[in-house]
């Protein structure tokens, strides 16, 4: 039961423009929302966040953008470089329900010099 | 401050056999939780442990199973190994329950191979 989806396996991009990394989640009790970034070899790390009473937060190159009633999240890297190369997790929580945390299945991003 | 330590980080068993997988947090974190990670899976969530009680427990076999100690380091077993348990195992700690705001912060994993 993928609670998280993420339909795009893989992305590229050129360095320099934008990257935008979709998420889909089913499960109208999640209200935060995360994405880690993992490279080979190496655990996940978090990137950014957002909570559901905003639409959008920011962090230097990269945006996450949060649409409820689509139940729809997108991250937004700009401008993309070759060291974002990695592969790119969204996962959602239900903070006010005793639910773990899903991810979804991963979109590897290679940004091309 | 020493992050997410796992052990071993490579590891071959043959079908049948047991595994004993260990994950030492954070210092001061409470919550401990797995993932498996394959390709075109994701991160699967496996259980998740806070203050030495699993609080969740993700749908996987009862061969898959866990626990936590008092200080709060946490071990995954898995019993009966089968072919397609090989996956990268990794180990989350955080300072709450999962389901709290805080971020995950992620070990480098186990990557487990079953011959």
């Amino acid at each position: 039961d993928q609670q998280v989806k993420q339909n795009s396996p893989s992305l590229s991009v050129q360095e320099g423009r934008i990257s935008i990394l979709n998420c889909d989640y089913t499960n109208s009790m999640f209200d935060y929302f995360l994405w880690y970034k993992k490279y080979p070899a190496e655990g996940p790390t978090f990137l950014i966040s957002i909570s559901s009473i905003k639409d959008k937060n920011e962090d230097g190159r990269f945006t996450v953008f949060l649409n409820k009633s689509a139940k729809h999240l997108s991250l937004h890297i700009v401008p993309s470089q070759p060291g974002d190369s990695a592969v790119y997790f969204c996962a959602a929580s239900a903070t006010n329900n005793n639910n773990d945390m899903r991810f979804g299945a991963g979109t590897r991003l290679t940004v091309k010099p | 401050k020493a992050g997410v330590t796992q052990t071993p980080r490579y590891l071959i068993k043959t079908r049948g056999q047991q595994v004993t997988l260990s994950c030492s947090p954070i210092s001061g974190h409470r919550s401990v939780s797995w993932y498996q990670q394959t390709p075109g899976q994701g991160l699967q969530f496996l259980f998740e442990y806070f203050s030495e009680t699993q609080r969740n427990k993700g749908n996987f076999p009862g061969r898959f199973s866990g626990r936590q100690f008092s200080n709060s380091r946490s071990e995954m077993n898995v019993s009966t190994l089968e072919l397609g348990d090989s996956a990268l195992y990794l180990c989350a700690s955080s300072l709450g329950p999962l389901a709290g705001t805080g971020e995950l912060f992620f070990g480098e994993g186990s990557r487990l191979t079953v011959l």
